[in-house]
C-alpha cells in the first residue's frame, strides 16, 4: 500500500482554470503539509495541517487554498491557474512532533499552458 | 530562524568515486537532521538522519555525522554508482516547533559510468 499517495500525477491546464489536487496518507500521521517545488528543485513549504487545523500558511496566493476534511487528507484547490505555477507539488505527512521526518508523496505535476 | 545550506552546484563524479556533499545547519534549539534523496521522476525519500550530536545516520552506503560543534551534517558514500545519480536534500527539523522541515537547495550528482 502507498503510504502517502497523490492525484492526479500529472495535470495539463490552461491558464485562468481551476484545479484540485488531493493527497491521502495511510501512516496514520497527525500532520500534513504541502510543498512546492520548482524548475531549480528548490522546495517551498505551502501550508501544514495538523489533524485539520491550519498551522503553517506561508506567502502563498490566495489562489491556491488548502482543505483538510480529515487528518488522513490534504487537499490543495487552485484558482485562476496562472504560468507561475508550473511546479511540481509535493504532499507529505509526519507525526505531530516531526522529528522523525517526512514521508512525501511522489508529487503531481502541473503544467500551465 | 532556522535553514540548511547546501554547497553550490551539481556533483559529477566516476563510478566508484568518493562522494561529499557539505551541509552546514542554523538552528534555534536543538535539531534534528536528515538527508532526503529524490531519484529522477519521484518524490523525496528519506535517506538516513541523526537526531542527536554525534550520532551517525547511515543507509545504502552513505553516512552523515551529526556535528554540533561545526553544525554540519556531512553526506559521503565511500563508493558510489551510476544508481546514486538523483538530487541529495540535507534538511534540519527542531522539536517543538512547528514541525516545519527546513530544506537546503538539494544537490544534483550526476555518477558518470
Amino acid at each position: 500500500d502507498t503510504a502517502v499517495s497523490q492525484t492526479p500525477k500529472y495535470l495539463v491546464t490552461q491558464m485562468g482554470n481551476d484545479k484540485s489536487i488531493k493527497c491521502e496518507q495511510n501512516l496514520g500521521h497527525d500532520t500534513m503539509y504541502w510543498y512546492k517545488q520548482d524548475s531549480k528543485k528548490f522546495l517551498k513549504i505551502m501550508f501544514s495541517y495538523n489533524n485539520k487545523e491550519l498551522i503553517i500558511n506561508e506567502t502563498v496566493p490566495n489562489r491556491f487554498s488548502p482543505k483538510s476534511p480529515d487528518k488522513a487528507h490534504l487537499n490543495l484547490h487552485i484558482n485562476s491557474l496562472e504560468l507561475g505555477d508550473s511546479a511540481v507539488y509535493f504532499c507529505a505527512s509526519s507525526r505531530r512532533q516531526g522529528w522523525n521526518g517526512y514521508t512525501f508523496g511522489s508529487g503531481t505535476r502541473i503544467t500551465v499552458v | 530562524g532556522n535553514s540548511v545550506t547546501q554547497m553550490e552546484g551539481p556533483v559529477t563524479l566516476s563510478e566508484e568515486a568518493f562522494l561529499t556533499i557539505n551541509c552546514t545547519y542554523t538552528a534555534t534549539g536543538y535539531p534534528s537532521l536528515f538527508w532526503y534523496v529524490q531519484y529522477p521522476g519521484e518524490g523525496l525519500q528519506l535517506l538516513l538522519k541523526a537526531t542527536k550530536a554525534d550520532d551517525k545516520g547511515s543507509n545504502k552506503g552513505f553516512e552523515a555525522t551529526y556535528r554540533k560543534e561545526t553544525t554540519s551534517f556531512h553526506l559521503e558514500k565511500g563508493s558510489v554508482q551510476v544508481s546514486d545519480s538523483a538530487v541529495y536534500f540535507c534538511a534540519l527539523s527542531v522539536p517543538y516547533g512547528n514541525n516545519r522541515l527546513a530544506f537546503g537547495k538539494g544537490n544534483q550528482v550526476v555518477v558518470i559510468p
